[in-house]
């Protein structure tokens, strides 16, 4: 069973500030990363995907990923109300010939003003 | 261009009924899932369809069904509803079978 652990919160953070929000996974042949925002009663809208270890950044978005330690994070610089919703770490694991995307539970995040 | 499209977006059914959700892909994109999510979790992989055919299967039972047709849209059917069916249906497009996905509104899908 492929699993992509992520802690729920909430992740509580003042206006401004870095928000990191960490996920690990499990299956070691995993490709490729993906962390989408989710506001409540809504559907995921993508905000980054990475592919190979290090930094990948787009305007206060940063990702990294680790694959030796199978791991992978989101920093949001800057971080306003609006930011506030639940992300959701996704990570496509190949199983028989397909890949099987694996999401976590995602982690809540709130920044107050 | 418009994004993925899904109807309906409400729907309540009784246990043991039969319910049909479809989903339109984004414009060239060829490759269609589906997953499921009830409430404070995240989406649970059901199905892969690329090019009209079975790609990924998730650990569904067989009540749930789906196909894609030759224009790349998709039905997903479930028979014999379950309370435990009761969640929000997400379909997603993507160019190739492994490419970024990109999720449309959901059918939120309600069992009594």
């Amino acid at each position: 069973q492929k699993e992509v652990e992520q802690n729920s919160g909430p992740l509580s953070v003042p206006e401004g500030a870095i928000a990191s929000l960490n996920c690990t996974y499990s299956d070691r042949v995993s490709q490729s990363f993906f962390w989408y925002r989710q506001y409540s009663g809504k559907s995921p809208e993508l905000i980054m995907s990475i592919y190979s270890n290090g930094d990948k950044e787009d305007g206060r978005f940063t990702a990294q990923l680790n694959k030796a330690s199978q791991y992978v994070s989101l920093l949001i610089r800057d971080s306003q109300p609006s930011d506030s919703a639940t992300y959701l770490c996704a990570v496509n694991g190949e199983s028989g010939g397909s890949y099987i995307p694996t999401f976590g539970r995602g982690t809540s995040l709130i920044v107050h003003p | 261009d418009a994004g993925v499209t899904q109807s309906p977006t409400h729907l309540i059914k009784t246990r043991g009924q039969h319910v049909t959700l479809r989903c339109s892909p984004i414009s060239g994109h060829k490759s269609v899932s589906w997953y499921q999510q009830v409430l404070g979790q995240g989406p649970q992989f059901i199905f892969q369809y690329y090019e009209k055919e079975e790609r990924g299967r998730g650990n569904f039972p067989d009540r749930f069904s789906a196909r894609q047709f030759p224009n790349y849209s998709s039905e997903l059917n479930v028979n014999a509803l379950l309370l435990g069916d009761s969640a929000l249906y997400l379909c997603a497009s993507s160019a190739g079978w492994d490419d970024t996905q990109y999720f449309g509104p959901g059918t939120r899908l309600t069992v009594l």
